[in-house]
């Protein structure tokens, strides 16, 4: 079965505070990664793509470890605003054929 | 990128009865996606819609229970057929926009059946 894990969470951190979220997909055929946000009672929106070099967005750094199927993402200096769950997704054929698998979601919670 | 909008955003529905949902995409979409978000889990890719062929439905999900329209390239419907209480969930359709892979989320829609 294709499977995208993730942290169980939640993550209660403070303000400030720099937090890493895991994420492990078990299609080494795999061909794009991205992390995407979901406020509460919202719809999914993307956070960003995942390159094997790694990236970085402002306060916001994804790497991707093709070998080991491994796939992070690190919040520096929390902010309220930043509080959600976090989807780790996978698309198995690349491209745009859409088939994107999502894991469950890490919940963070950034307090004042 | 893509604005899509869906009604009707929530519902309460008795069992046994059906439901349409509506999407429209504010551009001309190839492929549009049907998902199920059930509380607690991740999204579930129901079926992809191309317009001017059969929609292909992922495993576990049929064409009798959840039968999709694309009429056209801004707009498709999902309904839902003989509810039951296990069909109570959120709903979401979406699209690929931006040339590349980036997937647009419609706003979802919340059904609960009773």
């Amino acid at each position: 079965r294709k499977e995208v894990e993730q942290d169980p969470g939640p993550f209660n951190v403070p303000e400030g505070a720099t937090v890493a979220f895991n994420c492990t997909y078990s299609n080494s055929a795999s061909q794009s990664f991205f992390w995407y946000r979901q406020d509460c009672r919202k719809e999914p929106k993307l956070l960003m793509s995942v390159y094997s070099s790694g990236n970085e967005d402002g306060r916001f750094t994804a790497q991707l470890n093709r070998a080991s199927q491994y796939i992070s993402l690190l919040i520096r200096d929390s902010k309220l605003s930043d509080s959600a769950t976090y989807l780790c997704v996978v698309n198995e054929l690349g491209g745009s054929q859409g088939n994107l698998i999502f894991g469950k979601g890490t919940k963070l919670s950034v307090k004042p | 990128s893509a604005v899509i909008s869906q009604k009707p955003s929530r519902d309460i529905c008795q069992r046994g009865t059906s439901l349409t949902i509506q999407c429209q995409v504010d551009s001309q979409v190839t492929m549009m996606f049907w998902y199920r978000q059930q509380p607690g889990q991740s999204l579930t890719l129901i079926a992809t819609a191309n317009q001017g062929s059969e929609a292909t439905y992922e495993s576990g999900f049929v064409i009798d229970k959840f039968p999709i329209s694309r009429p056209n390239l801004t707009f498709s419907t999902l309904t839902v057929s003989n509810m039951s209480p296990e069909d109570s969930s959120i709903y979401l359709c979406s699209t690929l926009a931006g040339g590349m892979e980036t997937q647009y989320f419609g706003p979802g829609t919340r059904l609960l059946v009773l």
